[in-house]
């Protein structure tokens, strides 16, 4: 079964305006990811925020966590037609590091 | 090397076939995993290694077989595979520690016919 659920699940804004994307979840996590793949194929890596931090800052992106509310958030600063992709919000559970996907968003940049 | 590579990139088969996809990484990572996604749809967990040793299987169906021959090197064997099975199959792979990222690879698109 799917830990989280992305929202919304598709989102469509012009080039230079911020994108913003929820993910919540259920049970108790050891980290969240967020992920972003390209035209179905291998997924990228961008941000991990440990269960004990509250936001975290990669160059254009910024996440935060609200463990109270089960919650996290991906901005995306000043986007770019290549920011147009499906992006993942993932959560890691357990001593095996079940790592468990979310149902996406899927963001166009339009130029 | 910071890569995880995935063979075949297509593969086409029968129901009656039996086939394998191949994952390998040399980043020394000690945990590998094998992901399912349907098109339009987020990927699902299948199977984890962790130390050459399954970890993890949710639950797949036994025409799904895999098998960890080392640490860099991770099969998924495919036997009487059914039409929906179709999809993306992606390995991943993962350093080893409480905090880490999984590096994916580009995936097999396969297709049960």
């Amino acid at each position: 079964s799917q830990q989280g659920e992305e929202d919304p699940q598709a989102l469509s804004i012009q080039e230079g305006e911020n994108a913003t994307m929820n993910c919540s979840y259920k049970t108790s996590i050891n980290n969240l990811q967020w992920y972003r793949q390209n035209s179905g194929r291998g997924l990228v890596h961008l941000i991990l925020i440990r269960s004990n931090e509250r936001e975290k800052h990669s160059g254009r992106l910024r996440v935060t966590l609200d463990t109270s509310k089960k919650s996290s958030s991906l901005l995306i600063t000043a986007s770019r037609a290549a920011d147009t992709a499906s992006y993942f919000c993932a959560t890691v559970r357990g001593s095996n590091y079940k790592l468990t996907f979310g149902k996406g968003t899927l963001l166009t940049v339009n130029p | 090397d910071t890569e995880v590579t995935q063979t075949p990139k297509h593969l086409v088969m029968g129901m009656t076939n039996k086939k394998s996809l191949k994952c390998e990484q040399h980043m020394g990572h000690r945990a590998m995993y094998w992901y399912k996604q349907k098109a339009k749809k987020p990927p699902e967990l299948m199977f984890v290694y962790s130390y050459e040793k399954l970890s993890i299987n949710e639950s797949v169906p036994s025409r799904f077989s895999p098998e960890c021959p080392n640490s860099s090197l991770l099969n998924l064997h495919l036997h009487a595979l059914q039409p929906e099975d179709s999809a993306l199959y992606l390995c991943a792979s993962r350093l080893r520690g409480t905090n880490e990222k999984l590096f994916f690879g580009s995936g097999t698109q396969l297709s049960v016919l």
